[in-house]
């Protein structure tokens, strides 16, 4: 079974700051997918970026840049010029490529995210 | 897009009663997941559809859990006989089909509290 793993309960920046969040994951497939989840509190859970696997390049979106790799099975999430509504819970999650019965998000347990003014 | 609907947002019951959830998936997307978030972790998958097909059941928790989606379009979960550990925040969330990495997207969840 493939697990995630959050090393990081909780983690502070200074506004306008950068942050790495970290995230490392195991399995035995070689094909899958990996997607940062915020969860801001009281409210939905929204997708903030997402990776292939047999992409090499790193994604990214806006302010939002991951570090993929593959080999040490780390999938890092970077925030530059961290705002006020950066705060939330951050989840990692895994997804096995197409193909198979479960096809559920495998989830870790959340870094909480504090933004300091 | 008006995004996945679920109801109630809050569910108090007593131990033993039996307790229905009810989620609407956004319009277009064909899949429909059900997941489980207790306090401080992060979502456990329950179960999913692939329109009116459950193609995953084995995860949901106990015999006591049940998901239905009749018509390929609104998802109910059902919980019987509820117990103190039933206690969290239910997610439902939607996708298309294809690629794996069509975003799933959630609703706000339904709170369960047994008293």
């Amino acid at each position: 079974a493939q697990t995630v793993t959050q090393s990081q309960p909780e983690m502070s920046v200074q506004e306008a700051e950068t942050v790495t969040l970290s995230c490392t994951y195991d399995t035995s497939e070689s094909d899958y997918y990996l997607f940062w989840y915020k969860q801001p509190p009281s409210r939905q859970m929204i997708l903030v970026i997402r990776q292939e696997a047999y992409k090499q390049q790193n994604a990214t979106e806006n302010r939002f840049s991951v570090n993929f790799q593959k080999a040490a099975k780390s999938f890092s999430l970077k925030i530059s010029d961290s705002q006020l509504g950066d705060a939330a819970m951050y989840f990692c999650a895994y997804r096995r490529r197409e193909g198979g019965g479960a096809d559920g998000l495998t989830f870790g347990k959340g870094t909480h995210l504090i933004i300091q003014p | 897009d008006t995004g996945v609907s679920q109801n109630p947002r809050h569910k108090i019951t007593k131990r033993g009663q039996n307790v229905t959830f009810r989620c609407d998936p956004i319009s277009e997307h064909n899949r429909l997941y059900w997941y489980r978030q207790t306090l401080g972790q992060g979502p456990e998958f329950l179960t999913y559809f692939q329109n009116e097909a459950q193609l995953e059941k084995s995860r949901l928790l106990s015999d006591r859990f049940s998901a239905e989606r009749p018509k390929g379009s609104f998802s109910t979960l059902e919980i019987q006989r509820t117990e103190q550990g039933d206690s969290a925040m239910y997610l439902c969330a939607s996708s298309r089909a294809g690629k794996s990495n069509q975003p799933q997207h959630f609703g706000d969840g339904t709170r369960l509290s047994i008293l």
